[in-house]
């Protein structure tokens, strides 16, 4: 079955450090997509980046990287140069190839990342 | 604006009222479901749909139902609503199925059951 683990509950740092949030995951399938979510204070669900299976560079949107390492099922995401707007949850998830059967998004339990001034 | 949106965006109820949460999609995406949240659990699936008149159960569908008569809209039912049910509730919507396709959420409906 899949599954997501985020090991860290709560990150605190300090404004424009960079930050890594660490999330690995378990799957069988060779196919599959990973995705970060990021959850302000205000609820909804802020789609960050994703990395498919197959992708051999890792994925880059900005100020975010995915630090995808394969061999060891991990995805971790990487937030340079944090800023105080960054405070926020942050989910990582996976979707799996349909053709096994998977109809869904499985997340982790999330890391609440706290930016100080 | 490419959007999903929901309705109510905060609910209190009380036990065994049947209520009606809307979620409709402007992307003309097949491929819609629901999720609730709940602290240290992140989110769950409850239901999913692969198109107009085809849904089917997620991890958690008790106590829910469903339907898809239009391909814009995937309300969700509680039909005697329950306190275990108080959550926070995002309906999502993809292009298809494959895994390379991001889900697009809503914003969220926080329901209390009282």
């Amino acid at each position: 079955a899949q599954k997501i683990t985020q090991t860290q509950p709560g990150m605190f740092v300090q404004e424009k450090e960079a930050v890594t949030l660490d999330c690995t995951y378990d799957t069988s399938d060779q196919s599959y997509g990973l995705f970060w979510y990021k959850q302000p204070s205000s609820g909804e669900m802020i789609f960050l980046i994703y990395q498919g299976s197959y992708d051999e560079q890792n994925a880059t949107e900005g100020r975010y990287s995915l630090n995808f390492q394969k061999a060891r099922k991990s995805a971790n995401l990487v937030i340079s140069a944090s800023q105080l707007g960054d405070s926020a949850m942050y989910f990582c998830a996976m979707r799996e190839d349909p053709i096994q059967g998977a109809q869904k998004l499985v997340f982790g339990q999330g890391t609440r990342l706290t930016i100080n001034p | 604006e490419a959007q999903v949106t929901q309705n109510p965006r905060y609910l209190i109820t009380v036990t065994g009222k049947k209520l009606t949460v809307t979620c409709s999609q402007n992307m003309n995406h097949e491929y819609m479901s629901w999720y609730r949240q709940d602290p240290g659990l992140g989110l769950r699936q409850i239901y999913y749909s692969m198109n107009v008149e085809v849904t089917d159960k997620g991890d958690v569908p008790e106590g829910y139902k469903v339907s898809r008569k239009e391909k814009r809209n995937f309300p969700l039912i509680l039909e005697s609503p329950s306190p275990n049910q108080t959550s926070l509730y995002f309906c999502a919507s993809s292009f298809g199925l494959a895994f390379t396709y991001e889900q697009y959420f809503g914003p969220g409906t926080r329901l209390t059951v009282t």
